[in-house]
């Protein structure tokens, strides 16, 4: 079985500043990671994914993630936020064999302060 | 093309009732999921269906139920609702690869129901 831990429940930031959400996993078998965004009162959007390949991930609206197999984490990352990436930011999970059953985290609240 | 819709968006039960909800997936996608989202918690899996089958269930009671109909749209059925059960279903949808890789998820927006 597979589990996510996302360290911070809230995170808020001024515009225009950097901003890492920390996401950990606990797996014995190989996964696949995933990172979702979920604005208010809509289902889940993909911002990135890793599969395989090179470890840092580029992914829709600036966002990226590093993998780290030896920490295994799969932090977010965007080098400057925008008012409009307000948001519930979700961490994902599953095993290669796992037909994307996913586990998700409990999810960071990202608040973006003018 | 329409991304996966479900309905109804918003529904209030009271305790004890049946509830059912309805996705139709992604066009060109053969595989639904079903996630339940408790208030500030992350989506849990409850089950998947393929080629109307139930191929992978999580940890969720027998109240639990669904169906997948030959075009690949499914049901999500709910029986004697508790309290807890209140939370935002959200469907999503894949298409099955070659090798019987299960491909990308799509997200509906969800049904949130409310059990008073």
């Amino acid at each position: 079985a597979q589990s996510v831990t996302q360290l911070d429940s809230q995170v808020p930031v001024f515009e225009e500043a950097p901003v890492e959400l920390r996401c950990n996993y606990s797996s014995s078998v190989s996964v696949y990671l995933f990172w979702y965004v979920q604005y208010p009162n809509q289902g889940l959007q993909l911002l990135l994914k890793y599969l395989s390949g090179s470890t840092l991930v580029k992914g829709i609206n600036g966002f990226e993630a590093e993998f780290n197999k030896s920490q295994t984490s799969f932090h977010l990352r965007k080098p400057s936020v925008h008012i409009s990436d307000t948001a519930e930011y979700f961490c994902a999970v599953t095993a290669l064999a796992g037909n994307e059953k996913l586990t998700f985290g409990t999810g960071t609240r990202l608040t973006i302060i003018p | 093309d329409a991304g996966v819709t479900q309905s109804p968006t918003h529904l209030i039960k009271t305790r004890g009732q049946q509830v059912t909800l309805r996705c139709s997936p992604k066009s060109g996608h053969d595989t639904v999921s079903w996630y339940q989202q408790a208030l500030g918690q992350g989506p849990q899996f409850i089950f998947q269906y393929y080629e109307e089958e139930e191929r992978q269930r999580g940890n969720f009671p027998d109240r639990f139920s669904g169906h997948q109909f030959p075009n690949y749209s499914s049901e999500l059925n709910v029986n004697a609702l508790l309290l807890g059960d209140s939370a935002l279903y959200l469907c999503a949808s894949s298409a099955t690869l070659a090798g019987g890789r299960t491909g990308e998820l799509f997200f509906g927006e969800g049904s949130r129901l409310t059990v008073l």
